[in-house]
């Protein structure tokens, strides 16, 4: 068990356009989903915490504006970049965490690779 | 501030073994993370550990030192595909997961 997937695997598009990415969790339900970024060679950056049926928790330096994250069920989180540049080009990674305590594990989807031109 | 230091990147021999060492100095402590990531995918979950001492899963063992603020993942009868990075990761205090660099593990035949 534990399985997060994401939508798309991977999506190339112009600069100034707006990309949706999904998250879910297919066999357990998440109270909570984090969302991460990644540059080459980098560790993972946490962008922001999402709780179902709240707001989400966008850390320092974040645009929450420009990282649209709605977290409508149990399953399902979305993350949309508005207006995409090249600098937002990056590996989007979201992970899920299973069972309603914050030391319980995360379990990561496969990742969005998102390339602006 | 929060730290996490891993090495950066190891070598080692296919069948051999190799410990992957991790410090970290945070606000708090609420357990240690180890997770592998291949290039180009996710992380995946390979072990928790908020009590000291060893937790062995196959071929995979993982240490904590609470008082040293010391961790260490050992792989033995290392294989191909274990390469990849392993990634250290404490919750703090606020129950926010400090993220180490990660460490490129290369294995040679």
């Amino acid at each position: 068990g534990a399985v997060v997937s994401q939508h798309p695997s991977w999506v190339i598009c112009k600069s100034g356009t707006s990309v949706k990415i999904e998250c879910r969790s297919l066999d357990f339900q998440a109270t909570t989903m984090f969302w991460y970024r990644q540059f080459p060679k980098q560790s993972l950056m946490l962008m922001a915490t999402s709780n179902e049926g709240s707001k989400a928790t966008y850390e320092q330096g974040v645009e929450k504006d420009k990282f649209l994250i709605n977290h409508a069920s149990l399953t399902l989180s979305t993350l949309t970049v508005t207006s995409a540049h090249p600098e937002d080009s990056s590996f989007y990674i979201c992970s899920a965490q299973r069972g309603g305590r914050e030391t319980d594990t995360q379990y990561f989807g496969p990742g969005t690779r998102l390339t602006v031109l | 501030g929060q730290n996490i230091d891993q090495p950066t990147e190891m070598t080692a021999t296919e069948g051999a073994i190799v410990q992957i060492n991790c410090t970290y100095q945070t606000s708090g402590f609420n357990g240690l993370f180890w997770y592998q990531q291949h290039a180009g995918e996710a992380p995946t979950f390979l072990s928790y550990n908020v009590l000291d001492g060893l937790e062995e899963k196959g071929r995979f063992s993982s240490f904590l030192s609470r008082s040293k603020g010391y961790s260490y993942l050992l792989l033995k009868e290392l294989q191909m595909k274990d390469s990849a990075s392993y990634l250290c990761a404490v919750l703090d205090s606020n129950y926010q997961l400090i993220w180490g660099a990660g460490t490129k593990l290369i294995i040679k035949p």
